[in-house]
């Protein structure tokens, strides 16, 4: 139980066009998710938390008219990179806390790679 | 706490060796902790968790131990394995930051058949 999708796998784009990422609890319920991005050999940076039904949480120095991030039901989160450039090409990965955690216990998606051209 | 984006440090083993993976963190106000596993290209794995009011905990071939006083945690992995090969990060919540972890700056293991 308790798995993640994220859609696409990697993707593609050329600089200047906009790249949506999908992030998809598929067994349960998720209030809350989250959304990273990773560069290589690097930590996990926190860009934003993700609540359904409301205003996503950018965490400082992330733009979110950058990042536009869309959480409209309670299994599934958009994360769109507007006017993509090569700077932001990284891993992109979003994580889930199920509903019923008492610790907001997180499981994460598999990730997506985003190459700007 | 705090997540630090420099280069991740390197354990290398030898299959069937004993690892063990530090971590220090930062916040004397953190209660829970998470050991993850990340292969290439691929997201996190949730290992083991530990909560503050223990210092050790075990599962299979991993054990945790919490030290609070010196704010530091350890992730030991028995009989390594070259599957075992992958970046380790620690992760510490609180309570009080409704349990959104901060992540370690992790730990590239090695490990050599």
């Amino acid at each position: 139980g308790a798995v993640v999708s994220q859609h696409p796998s990697w993707v593609i784009c050329k600089s200047g066009t906009s790249v949506k990422i999908e992030c998809r609890s598929l067994d349960f319920q998720a209030t809350t998710m989250f959304w990273y991005r990773q560069f290589p050999k690097q930590s996990l940076m926190l860009m934003a938390t993700s609540n359904e039904g409301s205003k996503a949480t950018y965490e400082q120095g992330v733009e979110k008219d950058k990042f536009l991030i869309n959480h409209a039901s309670l299994t599934l989160s958009t994360l769109t990179v507007t006017s993509a450039h090569p700077e932001d090409s990284s891993f992109y990965i979003c994580s889930a806390i199920p509903a019923y955690s008492n610790y907001n216990e997180q499981f994460f998606g598999p990730g997506t790679r985003l190459t700007v051209l | 706490g705090e997540s630090v984006g420099l280069h991740l440090p390197t354990l290398s083993v030898q299959e069937g060796d004993n690892s063990i993976i530090n971590c220090a963190y930062s916040n004397s106000a953190s209660d829970y902790f998470i050991w993850y596993k990340q292969e290439s290209g691929k997201g996190p794995q949730f290992i083991i968790d530990i909560r503050s009011n223990m210092d050790k905990r075990q599962g299979q071939r991993v054990t945790v131990l919490l030290n609070k006083t010196v704010k530091h945690l350890s992730l030991q992995i028995a009989a390594t394995q070259p599957g075992d090969s992958a970046v380790y990060f620690c992760a510490e919540s609180s309570s009080g930051g409704s349990y959104i972890p901060t992540f370690g700056r992790g730990t590239s293991l090695i490990v050599h058949p």
